[in-house]
């Protein structure tokens, strides 16, 4: 069965601070992971990684693969409150019909 | 037995028109979503429906709607398409929100 697994589950921080985000996955015939944001409704899409090493770079936001030892990470530098929010990842698997598995997320608060 | 099904396979039209892809799914699940893939091949969320109630993602256009006949369907309506819709569309399923999710085959849709 497929798993992604995600840490820390929540994580309190302060404005200015950086924060790591981690995802380690288990999938079988991997093909992409998604980063994605939720803060109330449907989730945002951040990354979508395929290649390792590759860094993927948004404003304050970034991301890396690394597909030998199946994790990945998501980085956020000074952050602000608006960065509050639960932060997916999510893995496409599959040879024929694909799946996609997420994580149970990281609950990100950032306090002024 | 396909499990989440697409049609068409693809879909070939002129700027300004509309049309519609219908997504069926015989899972039994209760929340369906709609994908919409670019060409760099970047997997979005458009939508996700759960039960009865959509959750819109605020980033599409409002050219787009969703419809959602019962739990088993879940169709996109595409109103005064435009060349920047060109993608490949896919259509999943998941037992609930958060759960893996089952993708259809794709719609791939050109607008010329």
């Amino acid at each position: 069965e497929d798993k992604v697994v995600q840490s820390p589950l929540s994580l309190v921080v302060h404005e200015g601070d950086t924060v790591t985000l981690n995802c380690s996955y288990e999938v079988t015939n991997f093909r992409s992971l998604l980063w994605y944001k939720q803060e109330k409704k449907a989730p945002t899409f951040l990354f979508m990684l395929t290649s390792s090493g590759i860094e993927k770079k948004s404003g304050r936001l970034s991301s890396i693969l690394d597909k030998k030892e199946l994790f990945s990470i998501l980085n956020i530098t000074a952050t602000q409150t608006g960065d509050s929010a639960i932060y997916l990842c999510a893995v496409i698997s599959g040879a024929g019909s694909y799946q996609l598995t997420f994580g149970k997320g990281t609950k990100l608060s950032v306090i002024p | 037995d396909t499990a989440v099904s697409q049609t068409p396979k693809y879909l070939v039209t002129q700027m300004g028109n509309d049309k519609s892809i219908k997504c069926e799914q015989n899972l039994g699940h209760d929340t369906m979503y709609w994908y919409k893939q670019d060409s760099k091949k970047f997997l979005k969320i458009m939508f996700s429906y759960n039960n009865k109630e959509l959750i819109i993602n605020e980033t599409v256009p409002n050219r787009f709607s969703p419809k959602s006949p019962d739990k088993a369907h879940l169709n996109l309506h595409i109103n005064s398409l435009e060349l920047g819709d060109s993608a490949v569309y896919f259509c999943a399923s998941s037992l609930a929100l958060r759960e893996t999710q089952y993708f259809g085959p794709g719609t791939r849709l050109l607008v010329l």
